[in-house]
Parts: structure tokens; sequence; C-alpha cells
């Protein structure tokens, strides 16, 4: 059974930066691609970037090129997400997926969220 | 980018009916690389149909996916208490990965 659990709930200030994590489990990590979308309160669904699993390429959307950075650790099975210069507009739930293979870009399974609040 | 447009905001059903969601992409999705989610209240979203009409594993054949190039359709032929939700389009043919805003399923 496919699970995706995400690091918890974090405070920022204007201007710090975090990191959110992803462990998996039930699947062969090495072989399926990672996304990230985010959710602000009451919003819709954005999607920030992945990472291919075939190569470890990235590619993120333009509106956060520069600010995010994916990567991941394939012996502690757990996928990563940096965002840096954080503002109270990236108040937000992020969630990791899993793409349907390793350089898919389908998502088929879903980590729980993590909220993360930027506030002074 | 390609702008993904859902129609419409909410829909009023009862248990029993039909729901019909739309999804409108601004230009042409290949391979009909179309999926619909759907987000329960404090939940992630779960992935019903991928492929424009293929269901994912484990939903129910009360949804039915269908469309192609720009025009999409996510129908629930018979509602269940269960389904009421917020259901999400997107397309994942091109980069960026784009949802549409959203439908709210309420009930009636």
């Amino acid at each position: 059974q496919v699970h995706l659990v995400q690091s918890g709930a974090e405070v920022m200030r204007p201007g710090a930066s975090v990191k959110v994590s992803c462990k998996a489990s039930g699947y062969t990590f090495s072989s399926y691609a990672i996304h990230w979308m985010r959710q602000a309160p009451g919003q819709g669904l954005e999607w920030m970037g992945w990472i291919n699993a075939d190569n470890d390429n990235t590619r993120y959307s333009p509106k956060f090129q520069g600010r995010v950075t994916i990567s991941r650790d394939t012996s502690a099975i757990t996928g990563y997400m940096e965002l840096s210069s954080l503002r109270s507009e990236d108040t937000a739930v992020y969630y990791c997926a899993r793409g349907s293979c390793a350089g898919c870009w389908l998502v088929d399974y879903w980590g729980q969220g993590t909220l993360v609040t930027v506030s002074s | 980018e390609i702008v993904v447009t859902q129609s419409p905001g909410t829909l009023s059903l009862s248990p029993g009916e039909r729901a019909t969601f739309s999804c409108r992409a601004s230009q042409t999705i290949s391979s009909n690389h179309l999926a619909w989610y759907q987000q329960k209240p404090g939940q992630a979203p779960r992935l019903l149909i991928h492929g424009a009409s293929s269901r994912a594993t484990g939903i129910p054949d009360r949804f039915i996916g269908s469309g192609s190039g720009t025009d999409f359709t996510l129908t629930i032929s018979r509602l269940e208490p269960e389904d009421f939700a917020m259901f999400y389009c997107q397309q994942y043919a091109d980069s960026p990965i784009t949802f549409g805003q959203g439908t709210r399923l309420e009930i009636k």
C-alpha cells in the first residue's frame, strides 16, 4: 500500500526558508517521480515542480523558479521541497505526490499535507 | 501555460441524481493528458480519472470521464452521500502542470 508521510506543520518568519520532507513506503521509491503542490487556505491547487526518478532532473513552475528546490534521498526513501524568501502569501498546505512512473507527470498518490504558516 | 477553466463553480444536487462537471483548456491537451481529482475537507486530493477517461484503481464505475482536445467532462451517474466534495481537473500534458479552480458539489 503506497504511503507518503510528510513532516509536521511549520511556522516561519517572512524571509526565512522552509524544508518539507515526504517519506515513502509501500513501493520502490527510486522508480517513481515526486511532485510538489500547494493549496492556500480556501483556494485551489497549484503545482510547484517535480523530480524525475530516472535522472534526478528537476523542473519548476515559473512562478517558483529561483525560490524552490526539490530533491530526494533514495537511501532515506524521502523527498524534499525547500522554499526560500518566504512571504505571507506562501501560507498554504504543501503536498508531495507520487508520479505514476519515473518520468510521469500524472500524480496518483498524495501525502497528507504540511501546513506552512508565514507570519511575523 | 495551459489555462484550465472549470464550470460550474458550485453544483447543488441530491443523492441519486446525476452530476456533470465541465473542464475546458485554453489549448489542445495532447494525448488527452487530463485528470480529475476529488478532495474532501481536510484531506489530500484523490485521483479519480486519468487519460481523460480511465478510472484510477478502486474508483467506482459511477465515475465516468470523457472528452478530448480542449473540452472534458466528469460525470457521476448516480450520486452517493460520500461523493459530495470539491472536484478538480488537471492537465499534465505540458509544463507547468495546471489545475482548474475547482467545482464544489454540495448537497441540495
